[in-house]
């Protein structure tokens, strides 16, 4: 079974705006972790951004917010203010494991196009 | 220093040869990690060294060899390969803990003839 969802093959955003890239994800672990990496044509995987299953507020960090629904099994990023510079390919991923035998699992993946 | 190396950032083989790629870095991580990613596709986990065990993705082929000379160091050694091996190899590391990310290198693109 799929553990990680994107169901947004690719996005297109006007610069300035806000868009959300959605990820699900499904586990029946207690703690986890949930990430978001942006991959710009280059192929380096940068990462942006991280929720821990146990934690209470949404994780932050400059214009890459995470919209965590735990009940939900949902873990959206909100990029604001668009840039041009944000068009990438945004991976959702989620940790699994236990400590020293952690796996990271990834999403397949939303191509985000931002237009001028 | 946040920087994991890759090394060779290109690699063009025969299916004969036989080589090897290599990745450092110096953050004191004890899980070091290899990916293979093809075109438009995520990231597949290949081998995972955490606290000097070595984790083996079932469906990697032999082909394909993992070595951890150190803590710092994680190379993937390269023999027989087929054309289907072309693809971006990421090399990651991570703390080993709970709350650990992975940071990534810049990738080595093989290409095999």
């Amino acid at each position: 079974a799929q553990k990680i969802t994107q169901t947004q093959p690719g996005m297109f955003v006007q610069e300035k705006e806000a868009v959300t890239l959605d990820c699900t994800y499904d586990t029946s672990d207690q703690s986890y972790g949930l990430f978001w990496y942006k991959q710009p044509s280059s192929g380096e995987m940068i990462f942006l951004i991280y929720q821990g299953s146990y934690d209470e507020q949404n994780a932050t960090e400059g214009r890459y917010s995470l919209n965590f629904q735990k009940a939900r099994k949902s873990a959206n990023l909100v990029i604001s203010a668009s840039q041009l510079g944000d068009s990438a390919m945004y991976f959702c991923a989620m940790r699994e494991g236990n400590s020293g035998t952690y796996k990271y699992i990834f999403g397949t993946g939303t191509r985000l196009k931002v237009l001028a | 220093d946040t920087e994991v190396t890759q090394t060779p950032k290109h690699l063009v083989m025969g299916m004969t040869n036989k080589k090897s790629l290599k990745c450092e870095q110096h953050m004191g991580h004890r899980a070091m990690y290899w990916y293979k990613q093809k075109a438009k596709k995520p990231p597949e986990l290949m081998f995972v060294y955490s606290y000097e065990k070595l984790s083996i993705n079932e469906s990697v082929p032999s082909r394909f060899s993992p070595e951890c000379p150190n803590s710092s160091l994680l190379n993937l050694h390269l023999h027989a390969l087929q054309p289907e091996d072309s693809a971006l190899y990421l090399c990651a590391s991570s703390s080993g803990l709970r709350f650990g990310e992975q940071f990534f290198g810049p990738g080595t693109r093989l290409t095999v003839l």
